[in-house]
């Protein structure tokens, strides 16, 4: 069966804008959930969402957010973007929230 | 406030010897523990897990070792491969349901 689709694989953006990242959870899955991953700082949690309700949040301020439909298809947008969000931006999606955690390839982005 | 620490930003091992990755956490409540591989330009993909009523938990050459009372968990390979050259990370949750990851230790095997 298919994986994790994130889209778009790479993006570059300047400061001041905001960015719209697409991530198609593995069929059946219902929950997705979105991570940060900077050099030296691992993988950071940024949200996650289950049956199109967010169900938990990490530490990140409100320029960061989400949704999801009721197909699960989830994505995350992140406004007035500023240098220090560049970084690799995960989906993982499962089909219960606290086991087997699939992810995609992953979105870079890039702030300039 | 790091609930998952990876103490080791990196290791390098010979072929055929064995890999030991180490993670502390800090939080009584996690109660699962995963540890992803991740090579660059991918997402990170399961490796193994273990619950925390158990101390250990084998799957081929990749063994993970608890000590809840250490808040300590491992990750042993042998023997390591060139292809186990990785970026890996350990994980843990919680009735969160959050999945909390370490900052990742970088692992080269050499040939």
């Amino acid at each position: 069966k298919a994986g994790v689709t994130q889209t778009p694989r790479y993006l570059i953006k300047t400061r001041g804008q905001q960015v719209t990242l697409s991530c198609s959870p593995i069929s059946g899955h219902r929950s997705v959930s979105w991570y940060q991953q900077t050099p030296g700082q691992g993988l950071q949690f940024l949200f996650e969402y289950f049956s199109e309700t967010q169900r938990n949040k990490g530490n990140f301020p409100g320029r960061f957010s989400g949704r999801q439909f009721s197909n699960s298809r989830s994505e995350m947008n992140v406004s007035t973007l500023e240098l220090g969000d560049s970084a690799l931006y995960l989906c993982a999606s499962s089909s219960d929230s606290n086991y087997g955690y699939t992810f995609g390839s992953g979105t870079r982005l890039t702030v300039v | 406030d790091q609930q998952v620490k990876q103490n080791s930003p990196s290791l390098s091992v010979q072929e055929g010897r064995i890999s030991i990755l180490n993670c502390d956490y800090t939080n009584s409540m996690f109660d699962y523990f995963l540890w992803y591989k991740k090579y660059p330009a991918e997402g990170p993909t399961f490796l193994i897990s273990i619950s925390s009523i158990k101390d250990k938990n084998e799957d081929g050459r990749f063994t993970v070792f608890l000590n809840k009372s250490a808040k300590h968990l491992s990750l042993h390979i042998v023997p390591s491969q060139p292809g186990d050259s990785a970026v890996y990370f350990c994980a843990a949750t919680g009735n969160t349901g959050k999945l909390i990851f370490g900052q990742g230790t970088t692992l080269q095997v050499k040939p």
